[in-house]
């Protein structure tokens, strides 16, 4: 079992809709959460970060829950932009970050 | 300023050969990690960094796998007798994370382009 499972993808929604990701991870030491995004043959960057009393930045609301082992993304009206490769990341005391597979969105017009 | 750069960015390589990939982190990051990323798959950790020290290679997939950072600045990570599973995007990142046990909160890493390299 990967230490980070994250929702098959791919996810192919139309312009204005609501998408949520999902995601659980097995190591209850895991201290920091994060959704990361990847663009087709580019590297991974910071979406955002994720905390427990849940957090937003736009269009982007992240929840964490520690008890359930689970993290979620939820993107609102989705734009054409918002086509990438969302990636459930975990992390432990600042060391190396573990990813899941990732969840690929295609947003269309 | 200059993000992670990384050297060269597409390699194509015959079974048997060894290949070096080299990562130039930020200026003053303290911290580098290297990743291995297979077609349709996250990023897998390699190894970790801390100025020239190796800190953790508890990834390397085997010992054909070796990294360096010498000076604490530039790292090279090098695949000896390359094998046809080795085909990935190899990923470096960089981050200011450093100090004592005591501060070990996360440090955002900021990713490289990434090698693709191609094994025949």
């Amino acid at each position: 079992r990967k230490e980070v499972e994250q929702d098959p993808g791919p996810f192919n929604v139309p312009e204005g809709a609501t998408v949520a990701f999902n995601c659980t991870y097995s190591n209850s030491a895991s201290q920091s959460f994060f959704w990361y995004r990847q663009d087709c043959r580019k590297e991974p960057k910071l979406l955002m970060s994720v905390y427990s009393s849940g957090n937003e930045d736009g269009r982007f609301t992240a929840q964490l829950n520690r008890a359930s082992q689970y993290i979620s993304l939820l993107i609102r009206d989705s734009k054409l932009s918002d086509s990438a490769t969302y990636l459930c990341v975990v992390n432990q005391a600042g060391t190396a970050l573990i990813f899941g597979k990732g969840t690929t969105l295609s947003v269309s017009s | 300023g200059a993000g992670v750069s990384q050297s060269p960015r597409y390699k194509v390589a015959k079974r048997g050969q060894d290949v070096a990939l080299r990562c130039d982190p930020i200026s003053g990051h303290v911290s580098l990690f290297w990743y291995q990323q297979a077609l349709g798959q996250g990023p897998e950790f390699l190894t970790y960094f801390q100025n020239e020290a190796q800190l953790d290679k508890s990834g390397l997939p085997s010992d054909r796998f070796f990294a360096e950072r010498p000076e604490g600045s530039v790292s090279t990570l090098k695949i000896q007798r390359t094998q046809q599973e080795d085909s990935a995007v190899y990923l470096c990142a960089s981050s200011t994370l450093g100090g004592s046990e005591r501060d070990r909160s996360y440090n955002e890493q900021f990713f490289g382009p990434g090698t693709r390299l191609t094994v025949l």
